[in-house]
């Protein structure tokens, strides 16, 4: 089973700063690792994944670092905009086709 | 460009009334899921489906029940809706064939019951 972990509900960044968001998850033995970005009313979007082959993925201004002996990862959002705030969510494949999400961190950018 | 399409955007119902939340998806994908996002809780996994009349629940099924008759038609009901199911909906598709089983989401749909 796998278990994953967003332990700040929330984060507020000025704009033009870096954002950094936080993930943990439990299992190795998956080895893809998603974030996806939610406007409210509206679904979630893909944003950027990683494959555990790999300890850093860039897209523009989003980098997500996978850290496998910790069993953690983090998005990177440089530099952040307005447009970026939005509730974001890890997620890692799981038994059965399925994906497991953390709980979000809602992200604040403030002009 | 995959579409994942729900029925109603915004829905107000009574206490006691049976809902029919729809979804449609465009990409021939076998797997179907239905969400509630709440505040705080993240996305919660109701119902799933692998195939047509296939049906697996999901952590929080009490209270809801699903239908798939088409591939591409996953149906949430509520059969008798009760406040503590206002929520927001979020209906997705995959592709089995995914290494990362990424999946794609509907535009969700805010469900208030009064």
């Amino acid at each position: 089973d796998q278990q994953v972990k967003q332990n700040s509900p929330s984060l507020s960044v000025q704009e033009g700063r870096i954002s950094i968001l936080n993930c943990d998850y439990t299992n190795s033995m998956f080895d893809y690792f998603l974030w996806y970005k939610k406007y409210p009313a509206e679904g979630p979007t893909f944003l950027i994944s990683i494959s555990s082959i790999k300890d850093k993925n860039e897209d523009g201004r989003f980098t997500v670092f996978l850290n496998k002996s910790a069993k953690h990862l983090s998005l990177h959002i440089v530099p952040s905009q307005p447009g970026d705030s939005a509730v974001y969510f890890c997620a890692s494949p799981s038994a059965g086709n399925m994906l497991t999400f953390g709980g979000g961190t809602r992200l604040m950018v403030k002009p | 460009d995959v579409k994942v399409t729900q029925s109603s955007r915004y829905l107000v119902k009574r206490t006691g009334e049976k809902v029919f939340l729809e979804c449609v998806q465009d990409m021939d994908h076998e797997n179907m899921f239905w969400y509630r996002q709440d505040p705080g809780l993240g996305l919660r996994l109701i119902y799933f489906s692998y195939d047509v009349k296939m049906k697996e629940k999901g952590d929080i099924p009490e209270g809801y029940s699903v239908s798939r008759e088409k591939k591409e038609r996953f149906s949430l009901i509520l059969e008798s809706a009760s406040t503590n199911q206002t929520s927001m909906y979020l209906c997705a598709s995959s592709s089995p064939g995914s290494r990362s089983n990424e999946q794609f989401f509907g535009p969700g749909t805010r469900l208030t019951v009064l």
